[in-house]
C-alpha cells in the first residue's frame, strides 16, 4: 500500500522560509506519476500548490510560483516543498499526494499544519 | 488565470439526491476531477475523468461534465457523505486549479 507522510517544523518566523518533506513508501516513484503538494489555510479550501516528476519537470501555482521551489530525490524515496518569504497568509495545513496522469490523485498525506507567527 | 465556482453549500436529507456543481468556461473540454474532505482527515478522490469511480468509492457517486459544468451526484445521500467537495481541473499551460469547495450538509 502507497503511504506517503509530510514532515518539516510547525512553526516558521514571517519572512523565513517554509521547508517540508514528504516520504514515499510502498511505491516506485514511476513514469506516470506527479508528487504534488496541496495546502488548505484555515477556513478555506483546498489550493494547489506544485508539483513535480520523476524527472524533475515542475508544475506551480502561479500565484506562488516566486517563492516557491519543489525537488525530487528518487534515491530517497522523497519530494520536498521550499516556500520563501512567508507571511500569516501561508500558515495551512500542507498535503503531500501522489497524482497519477489522467486519474487524478488517489493518495494522500496525512497532512501537517505549519503556522507563520513570530 | 482559470476559476471554477461551485455553491457553498448543498443541503439534502437522507435518502436523496445531491447535486454539486462545478462551473467553468469550456469545462467540458477538460477532465474534471471530484474530491471528498472530511475534517481532520485527508481528501479522497470519489470521480476521476469526469464520471469514474475509483476503486472502493460507492455506486451513489456518480459524475458528468458538459458544457461549462460539471456535475457531482450523489444519489441516496448517507450522513457518512457529509463533507466539504472540490471539483478540480487543469489550467492551462501548466497548473491546476480547485474550486471553492461545497459544504454537503446531509440532515
Amino acid at each position: 500500500q502507497v503511504h506517503l507522510q509530510e514532515s518539516g517544523p510547525g512553526l516558521v518566523r514571517p519572512s523565513g522560509t517554509l521547508s517540508l518533506t514528504c516520504t514515499v513508501s510502498g511505491d516506485s516513484f514511476g513514469t506516470s506519476y506527479w508528487w504534488n503538494w496541496v495546502r488548505q489555510s484555515p477556513g478555506k479550501g483546498l489550493e494547489f500548490v506544485g508539483e513535480i516528476s520523476h524527472d524533475e519537470r515542475t508544475n506551480y501555482n502561479p500565484s506562488l510560483r516566486s517563492r516557491v521551489t519543489i525537488s525530487i530525490d528518487t534515491s530517497k524515496s522523497q519530494f520536498s516543498l521550499r516556500l520563501a518569504s512567508v507571511t500569516a497568509a501561508d500558515t495551512a495545513f500542507y498535503f503531500c499526494a501522489r497524482r497519477t496522469e489522467n486519474f487524478g490523485i488517489k493518495y494522500w498525506g496525512q497532512g501537517i499544519l505549519v503556522t507563520v507567527s513570530s | 488565470s482559470y476559476d471554477l465556482t461551485q455553491p457553498p453549500s448543498v443541503s439534502v436529507s437522507p435518502g436523496q439526491t445531491a447535486n454539486i456543481s462545478c462551473s467553468g468556461d469550456k469545462l467540458g473540454n477538460k477532465y474534471v476531477y471530484w474530491y471528498q474532505h472530511k475534517p481532520g482527515q485527508s481528501p479522497v478522490m470519489v470521480i476521476y475523468q469526469d464520471a469514474k469511480r475509483p476503486s472502493g468509492i460507492p455506486e451513489r457517486f456518480s459524475g458528468s461534465n458538459s458544457g461549462n459544468t460539471a456535475t457531482l451526484t450523489i444519489t441516496g445521500t448517507q450522513t457518512m457523505d457529509a463533507a466539504d467537495y472540490y471539483c478540480q481541473a487543469w489550467d492551462t499551460p501548466s497548473t491546476w486549479v480547485f474550486g471553492g469547495g461545497t459544504k454537503l450538509t446531509a440532515l
